[in-house]
């Protein structure tokens, strides 16, 4: 499985924009990039997910580079709702032995200070 | 409910002792995989399911775990003469037949051994 890179833990102030960074230089052609967050004690969530062009959603923006080797997830406006583990993950859309399964690395600790 | 329902929520059983961890996934839902997460680390893939099937049991640690999925649905992690090591949140998460879907999580079951 392609592998993905984020910073280990990222800080930010309540209402401004936090830009979370992941590498993934060896990603195939046929991998979407999908990010989750998992608020403490919870379950993973879904947060956006995409394959070449940047996406929107009620919940974060996604920039995603021209060579697809990196990708940003933006939330706009953090709150301390937002203060979660944030996992970049590369799923394959092709299929394959991949089942679509998602592969979580440690993340990023998102801290927002009020 | 129209999430991914896991139960017990907590459970709490004797080293030696077998468990059995219940997911319903959402209904329609045919793709559904286990997870376990212990504490501080990230999620640890155990197995997947489409349908009633499970092509990919390769994050099973050891022949004492194993799993069943019933008409398409239910699905059980069974867990025999349990070790403290054992102890973690066992999670699971469902999607629908896109592989690039979105997966759902269910809350967990914690299990303590002790």
């Amino acid at each position: 499985d392609a592998k993905t890179t984020q910073p280990n833990s990222m800080e930010s102030n309540e209402e401004e924009p936090v830009h979370l960074p992941c590498n993934h230089s060896t990603i195939s052609g046929t991998d979407y990039i999908h990010w989750y967050r998992q608020l403490p004690s919870q379950g993973p969530e879904y947060v956006i997910h995409g394959l070449t062009s940047n996406v929107n959603n009620r919940m974060a923006s996604l920039a995603i580079a021209e060579d697809r080797k990196s990708s940003t997830l933006i939330l706009h406006r953090a709150t301390l709702r937002d203060a979660a583990v944030y996992y970049c993950i590369l799923r394959d859309g092709a299929g394959g032995t991949s089942y679509g399964k998602l592969t979580f690395g440690q993340g990023t600790i998102l801290t927002v200070h009020p | 409910g129209a999430g991914v329902s896991q139960s017990p929520s907590n459970k709490v059983t004797e080293k030696g002792k077998d468990v059995e961890l219940r997911c319903d996934p959402i209904s329609g839902h045919t793709a559904l995989y286990w997870y376990r997460q212990s504490l501080g680390q990230g999620l640890e893939f155990l197995i997947y399911f489409q349908g009633n099937s499970a092509p990919d049991k390769s994050g099973l640690p050891s022949d004492r775990f194993s799993a069943e999925r019933t008409g398409g649905s239910v699905s059980t992690l069974t867990i025999q003469r349990t070790q403290q090591e054992d102890s973690a949140v066992y999670l699971c998460a469902s999607r629908n037949r896109d592989l690039v879907s979105e997966a759902f999580f269910g809350q967990g079951t914690r299990l303590t051994v002790v």
